[in-house]
Formats: C-alpha cells, sequence, structure tokens
C-alpha cells in the first residue's frame, strides 16, 4: 500500500517554542492530507483538512494561529505548534488518501509531542 | 449531526471469536472502514465495505447493513497481539471521515 512517512515520531520541547511535524506522502500526490489530534483513550479527531496550494481548512474549535499547516507540495504538509503549552501535548497523526477520496486513508506513524 | 457508536471496552479469551458493532448516523454513506490501532502508533488499515454484505480477509472479516446502519467486525482464532483498539469509520457525503470512538479490546490467555 502507500507511504505516508510523519516526522518526527517524538518531539519534547519547552513551553513558549514551536515545533514543526511534517508529513510526507512518498509514492503517490496527494492534493489533500488530514491532521487528527488524539488524547489518551480517545478517537482520533480531525484538526484540519490541508489543501496542496491553498489554506487549510480547519474545524471547529481549532485556533488557526496555533496550528499553522502549510502543504506547500504535493507530497508534503506540514504542522506547526506554535508557542506551544502542556496542554498541546498529545498524539499528531497525519494522513492522506489517494485523489478521489473513497479509498482508505493511510496514516504517518504518528507523532508523540511533549511540552514541558 | 454525525454520530457513530461502538462499545468502549471487550474482553475475549485468546482463541476464541469476538464481533465487534459499529451503528451509524451520518449525512450520506460513501464507506466504512476498520481500523486496528496499537497504544501510541497510527491506525492500521483493516477493511472497507462500501456494498451489503460480508467480507471476509483471513481471521478478520467485516459487515455491513446501509439500511440498518450497520456494521460488525469479526475477529476470529485470537490472538493475544489482537489486542489493541478497532476504530470504525465512516465516509460522509462529503468524503469526510467520521470516526467512532474506538473499541479497546482486551484478550486473555
Amino acid at each position: 500500500g502507500a507511504v505516508v512517512s510523519q516526522h518526527p515520531s517524538r518531539v519534547i520541547c519547552k513551553s513558549g517554542t514551536s515545533v514543526k511535524i511534517e508529513c510526507r506522502s512518498l509514492d503517490f500526490q496527494a492534493t489533500t492530507m488530514f491532521w487528527y489530534r488524539q488524547f489518551p483513550k480517545k478517537s482520533l479527531m480531525l484538526m484540519a483538512t490541508s489543501n496542496e496550494g491553498s489554506k487549510a481548512t480547519y474545524e471547529q474549535g481549532v485556533e488557526k494561529d496555533k496550528f499553522l499547516i502549510n502543504h506547500a507540495s504535493l507530497t508534503l504538509s506540514t504542522l506547526t505548534v506554535t508557542s506551544a503549552h502542556p496542554e498541546d501535548s498529545s498524539f499528531y497523526i497525519c494522513s492522506a488518501r489517494y485523489p478521489g477520496g473513497d479509498t482508505e486513508a493511510f496514516f504517518g506513524q504518528g507523532t508523540r509531542l511533549t511540552v514541558v | 449531526g454525525q454520530n457513530i457508536d461502538q462499545p468502549t471496552e471487550m474482553t475475549a479469551t485468546e482463541g476464541a471469536i469476538v464481533q465487534i458493532n459499529c451503528t451509524y448516523q451520518t449525512s450520506g454513506f460513501n464507506g466504512l472502514f476498520w481500523y486496528q490501532q496499537h497504544a501510541g502508533e497510527a491506525p492500521t488499515f483493516l477493511s472497507y465495505n462500501v456494498l451489503d454484505g460480508l467480507e471476509e480477509k483471513g481471521r478478520f472479516s467485516s459487515f455491513l447493513s446501509r439500511s440498518k446502519g450497520y456494521s460488525y467486525l469479526l475477529l476470529k482464532e485470537l490472538q493475544m497481539k489482537d489486542s489493541a483498539s478497532y476504530l470504525c469509520a465512516v465516509v460522509d457525503s462529503n468524503y469526510q471521515l467520521i470516526w467512532g470512538a474506538g473499541t479497546k479490546l482486551i484478550i486473555k490467555p
């Protein structure tokens, strides 16, 4: 199946700093990528839909200025957590689907963010 | 609103069979996925149903009834490694994935 690579897998940062997470589709072009956040023992929560060449579409309640998403190419989307706080500590996962929308979602490995 | 219901947790015995149910109410339907997720890892694809009926894939089978808004995942010959969360996700009319909260499956020897 298709491969989506997410980096880094784990990151620890100090409160107030910014962290960038990369999501790459390695063997297909993803015009759309999705960013999820997952709290312990909870399901995936869609944060935003990243569209190549245009602004991301954020879900209600997600701060656009805090979670910056850039989808500059057909194979790369980035999520930057700005001015991170301990409550931003979570598991962040990206996913992408083949164009068409009705196929399985391929997931990155996820990033465990810990803000201290 | 859109809603997907799954049991929060289930327990089964190694070697046995378990059925995990998923009911949904969504704006449109373009398919239903089952994913497996081990703790601390990303979900992995198990199955995709878009037509009514049973899809069998090795020890795992998935069933769909669109008229009832119902699906189940059937796991046979359970192994300890099957201990994980199982997520049901529906593709709605906008081709967005709507996720259930997941069912934590505990396998006991």
